[in-house]
C-alpha cells in the first residue's frame, strides 16, 4: 500500500459544477500537507497548504482530518482552466511524499 | 515566492553521452533537494533526495551510478545522467525545500531530456 493514495481519475466534470477529491495517508507522523496542481508538461505548482482547521482560497477549500488520515480538496463553480492533475503531498520529517495525482477534466 | 531555477529546460543528446542538469535555489538556502522523473501521462516519481554536503538517498530501482547527484552547496544540486540511453528520455524535475517545517516545496521548470 502506498503511503499517500489518490484516486487517479479522470474526473470528468461539467463546467460550473462542484467537485471534490480525497487523499489518504498512512503515516500518522505526517506533519504538513499540501495540494499541488500540475498542468500537462509543466512543473507542479502549489495550490494551497492544508491546515487542521480547514482553509479556503476563493473557489478552493482544503480540509484535513487527522483522525481518519485524509485530506480533501473541494472546487466550486469549476472552470475550464481548472483542468489539471491535482497532487496531494505530505511532509514527514522534511521528506515529501507524493500522491500519484488525480486528473480533473472540466468539460464545457 | 521562492524561486528554483533549473536548466537546461530541454536537451537532446546522443545515446552513450552524459547530460548534466542543474537546479539552483535563487533566494533561499535549500537544505534538501529532490529529483523527480516523470514519463508521459504518469505521475512524478521520486528518484533521490539530497541533503547539502551528504550523499544522496536513492529510491529503490534508481541506479546511483547512472544518475549522479551532487549537492555541494545550499543553493545548487546537479543531476548527471551518465551513458544516457533512449529509455532515459523523460521529464526531470527538481524541487527544493528550505528546511523549515510546514514549508512548501518549490519546483524548477523541469528538463525535457530526449536521447536519440
Amino acid at each position: 500500500r502506498k503511503e499517500v493514495e489518490q484516486d487517479p481519475g479522470p474526473f470528468n466534470v461539467p463546467e460550473g459544477a462542484t467537485v471534490a477529491f480525497n487523499c489518504t495517508y498512512s503515516n500518522s507522523a505526517s506533519q504538513s500537507f499540501f495540494w499541488y496542481r500540475q498542468d500537462c508538461r509543466k512543473e507542479p505548482k502549489l495550490l494551497m497548504s492544508v491546515y487542521s482547521s480547514g482553509n479556503e482560497d476563493g473557489r478552493f477549500t482544503a480540509q484535513l482530518n487527522r483522525a481518519s488520515q485524509y485530506i480533501s480538496l473541494l472546487i466550486r463553480d469549476s472552470k475550464l482552466s481548472d483542468s489539471a492533475t491535482y497532487l496531494c503531498v505530505v511532509n514527514r520529517n522534511y521528506q515529501l511524499i507524493w500522491g500519484a495525482g488525480t486528473k480533473l477534466i472540466i468539460k464545457p | 515566492g521562492a524561486v528554483v531555477s533549473q536548466h537546461p529546460s530541454w536537451v537532446i543528446c546522443k545515446s552513450g553521452t552524459s547530460v548534466k542538469i542543474e537546479c539552483r535555489s535563487l533566494d533561499f538556502q535549500a537544505t534538501t533537494m529532490f529529483w523527480y522523473r516523470q514519463f508521459p501521462k504518469q505521475s512524478l516519481m521520486l528518484m533521490a533526495t539530497s541533503n547539502e554536503g551528504s550523499k544522496a538517498t536513492y529510491e529503490q530501482g534508481v541506479e546511483k551510478d547512472k544518475f549522479l547527484i551532487n549537492h555541494a552547496s545550499l543553493t545548487l544540486s546537479t543531476l548527471t545522467v551518465t551513458s544516457a540511453h533512449p529509455e532515459d528520455s523523460s521529464f526531470y524535475i527538481c524541487s527544493a525545500i528550505e528546511g523549515r517545517m510546514n514549508t512548501e516545496a518549490f519546483f524548477g521548470q523541469g528538463t525535457r531530456l530526449t536521447v536519440v
